[in-house]
């Protein structure tokens, strides 16, 4: 199995411009996670998607946040505009469990 | 208000055996997990506590006491590999959530 897979990698932005994070769940897993990283605060859960429907969306920031998850095997974290404090690592992470949550290798985001 | 407090950082050396704790204090309760993530990389799921007592898994184990709010996780025989952050995360909800709240991390460093 491949694994959760994220793109891009690594995105570095100016303020002010559109940035999409993707995310691609583990095949048959049925929920999905969005989560931003800082050290300051620790990993922090965005939005969290069950059967492609949003469950629990309390800690998208602001209305810059949107994601989507059009079908079961994709899902996208859109900021618009992107500010200098939204720099992090964004996790997206799937499960079919109450238990184990797979993580994918994350995106670091730089907004200069 | 949900709260999980751990250390922020602990040294150990090779060889040797350390107790990272975890207290919380949530509005429920439906499980506690550990997750190790090592510098740069992505969360990995190491265990789940949802009864009292101890569960363990090779040089891993994890104690859970509801009563008190409290697990801790004994790591034995530390290797320079298990130098990495330990992730404290607790599920406060009943059915079928699956969200998670998460401890800031315990920063563990092992020394030759």
């Amino acid at each position: 199995d491949a694994g959760v897979i994220q793109s891009p990698r690594h995105e570095v932005t100016e303020m002010g411009q559109e940035v999409t994070l993707r995310c691609k769940p583990i095949s048959g897993h049925n929920s999905l996670f969005w989560y931003r990283q800082t050290m300051m605060r620790g990993l922090e859960l965005l939005i969290y998607f069950n059967n492609n429907v949003p469950i629990d969306d309390s800690g998208m920031p602001e209305d810059r946040f949107s994601a989507k998850m059009p079908n079961a095997s994709f899902s996208t974290l859109k900021i618009q505009p992107s500010e200098p404090r939204d720099s992090a690592v964004y996790f997206c992470a799937s499960t079919t469990s109450t238990y184990e949550q797979y993580f994918g290798p994350g995106t670091r985001l730089t907004v200069t | 208000g949900q709260n999980i407090d751990q250390p922020t950082e602990m040294t150990a050396t090779e060889g040797a055996i350390v107790q990272i704790n975890c207290t919380y204090q949530t509005s429920g309760f439906n499980g506690l997990f550990w997750y190790q993530q090592h510098a740069g990389e992505a969360p990995t799921f190491l265990s789940y506590n949802v009864l009292d007592g101890l569960e363990e898994k090779g040089r891993f184990s994890s104690f859970l006491s509801r009563s008190k709010g409290y697990s801790y996780l004994l790591l034995k025989e530390l290797q320079m590999k298990d130098s990495a952050s330990y992730l404290c995360a607790v599920s406060n909800n009943a059915g079928n959530n699956r969200k998670l709240i998460w401890g800031l991390g315990t920063s563990l460093a092992v020394n030759p």
